[in-house]
C-alpha cells in the first residue's frame, strides 16, 4: 500500500515561470490538503481539497495560485508567475475522511531563481 | 491571531530525561488532536493523536494529555535517546481542516 506520493521531489524554475506540483494520495483517502513550510518554520496550511471540490483555500493566496484534485489523477497545486518567496517544501498530506488522521508525502522542494 | 500555539520552540534535554511540548487551541469544538515529528529534510510523520473523548493516551515512551476544559494538550516522551531529535508538531482539527502549532525543536544530547 503506496503512501502519499509527490512529484517532483525537487523544482527549479525562473521567475515568471509557472510551477505545478503533484500529490496522489493514499489508496481510499479522498481528502487532501496542501501546506508550505519555509525553512526553519512550521506547517502552514494552504487548500483543503476533496474530488473534484475544494473545501477550504483560506491559507492560499488569491493570485497566482490555484489547486485542483479531478475525479480521475493526483491533486495539483499550480503557481503561476513564480516569485523568489514561492520558494519553500510543499508537502502533501492526505486522510480517509474529516477530522481523521493525515499522512504526508515527501514533499516538493519549489527554488525560484 | 493564531488556532494553535505550541511552546517552547526549541528544547534540549540530556539523553535518559523526560521531554514535555505543551500546545494550546482556541477552538472549543476542535476534537481531534495529532502529533507530528519530522527530522531534517523529510516529511512530518505521525507518531501519535488523541481525540477529545479521552484524557490521555499512551504508546511506549510517547503520551499525549488533553485537557478540554483548558484548550491545551501534551506530548510526554519519558527515556529520551538522541534519535528523538527532531522537531515536533501538534496540531488541532479546526472547522474543516488541521492547523499546526509553529514546532518545537527538540535536541536529545547523549
Amino acid at each position: 500500500n503506496a503512501g502519499v506520493m509527490q512529484n517532483p521531489r525537487h523544482l527549479v524554475r525562473r521567475r515568471g515561470q509557472e510551477a505545478r506540483l503533484r500529490c496522489s494520495p493514499m489508496k481510499g483517502h479522498s481528502h487532501v490538503y496542501w501546506y508550505r513550510q519555509l525553512p526553519e518554520e512550521g506547517l502552514k496550511f494552504m487548500v483543503y481539497l476533496q474530488k473534484e471540490n475544494i473545501i477550504d483555500e483560506s491559507g492560499m493566496p488569491k493570485e497566482r495560485f490555484s489547486a485542483e484534485f479531478p475525479k480521475e489523477g493526483p491533486s495539483i497545486l499550480r503557481i503561476q508567475q513564480v516569485v523568489r518567496g514561492d520558494s519553500a517544501a510543499y508537502f502533501c498530506a492526505s486522510s480517509p475522511g474529516l477530522k481523521e488522521a493525515q499522512y504526508f508525502g515527501p514533499g516538493t522542494r519549489l527554488l525560484v531563481l | 491571531g493564531e488556532n494553535v500555539e505550541q511552546h517552547p520552540s526549541t528544547l534540549s534535554v540530556q539523553e535518559g530525561d523526560s521531554a514535555v511540548i505543551k500546545c494550546t487551541y482556541s477552538d472549543s469544538a476542535s476534537n481531534y488532536f495529532p502529533w507530528y515529528k519530522q527530522e531534517l529534510g523529510k516529511r512530518p510523520q505521525l507518531i501519535i493523536d488523541i481525540r477529545s473523548n479521552v484524557g490521555e493516551k499512551k504508546d511506549q515512551r510517547i503520551a499525549v494529555t488533553l485537557n478540554k476544559t483548558a484548550k491545551h494538550f501534551s506530548l510526554h516522551i519519558t527515556e529520551t535517546q538522541p534519535e528523538d531529535s527532531a522537531v515536533y508538531f501538534c496540531a488541532a482539527s479546526i472547522n474543516n481542516d488541521m492547523r499546526f502549532g509553529a514546532g518545537t525543536r527538540l535536541t536529545v544530547k547523549p
